[in-house]
């Protein structure tokens, strides 16, 4: 089952714009990840975001998190083609579990 | 350090076939997990290990599908009879438990299964 639902499915921009991406979710979480897929490849974590906070930034990448609205933002700044991929938020249940659930992603594609 | 490793990369099997994967997680991550990726979704846990135990595996579909974490470290996920169905992508992850770790998941490049 998918926890998170990420909006918009598809997005495609041209080299140097930015990227907004959101995930929204059903329950409480621990913290919220994101995550890259290339192609053919595995994921990669890119943040992740704790649920007392409200904002964190790494690089290119500004992340926020919204608990009362059960939604999350990820920003790429001035994108570029290698950005292209697939993004997916992930998220963890208070219950000190380690259980992570992944949403259904955002296929990002950037024009050079 | 080397990464989560996975193998086969590629199999094709005829329906009713089994089929086996192979997952080595990152040295001393005690939590090893098996997603399955259809193809334009995300990732949908099929079980999760603490150590040598299977923790949560509720989504592990039981008549056809198997599980191994022998010794806490190297994984094995089994199907058997593999159905058209189970064609996709089975991935491995492992992270580190505790709050000294970051929490983030360590993935390794997944095993495409195509069932003919």
């Amino acid at each position: 089952s998918q926890q998170g639902e990420e909006d918009p499915q598809a997005l495609s921009i041209q080299e140097g714009e930015n990227a907004t991406m959101n995930c929204s979710y059903k329950t409480s979480i621990n913290n919220l990840q994101w995550y890259r897929q290339n192609s053919g490849r595995g994921l990669v974590h890119l943040i992740l975001i704790r649920s007392n906070e409200r904002e964190k930034h790494s690089g290119r990448l500004r992340v926020t998190l919204d608990t009362s609205k059960k939604s999350s933002s990820l920003l790429i700044t001035a994108s570029r083609a290698a950005d292209t991929a697939s993004y997916f938020c992930a998220t963890r249940k208070p219950s000190g579990t380690y259980k992570y659930i992944f949403g259904t992603g955002t296929r990002l594609k950037v024009l050079a | 350090e080397a990464g989560v490793v996975q193998s086969p990369r590629y199999k094709i099997i005829e329906k009713k076939q089994p089929v086996a994967f192979w997952c080595n997680p990152i040295s001393g991550h005690n939590t090893l997990y098996w997603y399955r990726q259809n193809l334009g979704q995300g990732p949908e846990l099929l079980i999760r290990y603490e150590n040598e135990e299977a923790v949560d595996d509720s989504q592990l579909p039981k008549d056809r599908f198997s599980a191994e974490r022998l010794k806490g470290v190297d994984s094995t996920l089994k199907i058997q009879p593999a159905e058209l169905g189970d064609s996709a992508v089975y991935l491995c992850a492992s992270s580190g438990m505790g709050a000294a770790t970051t929490g983030e998941l360590f993935f390794g490049e997944g095993s495409r299964l195509t069932v003919l």
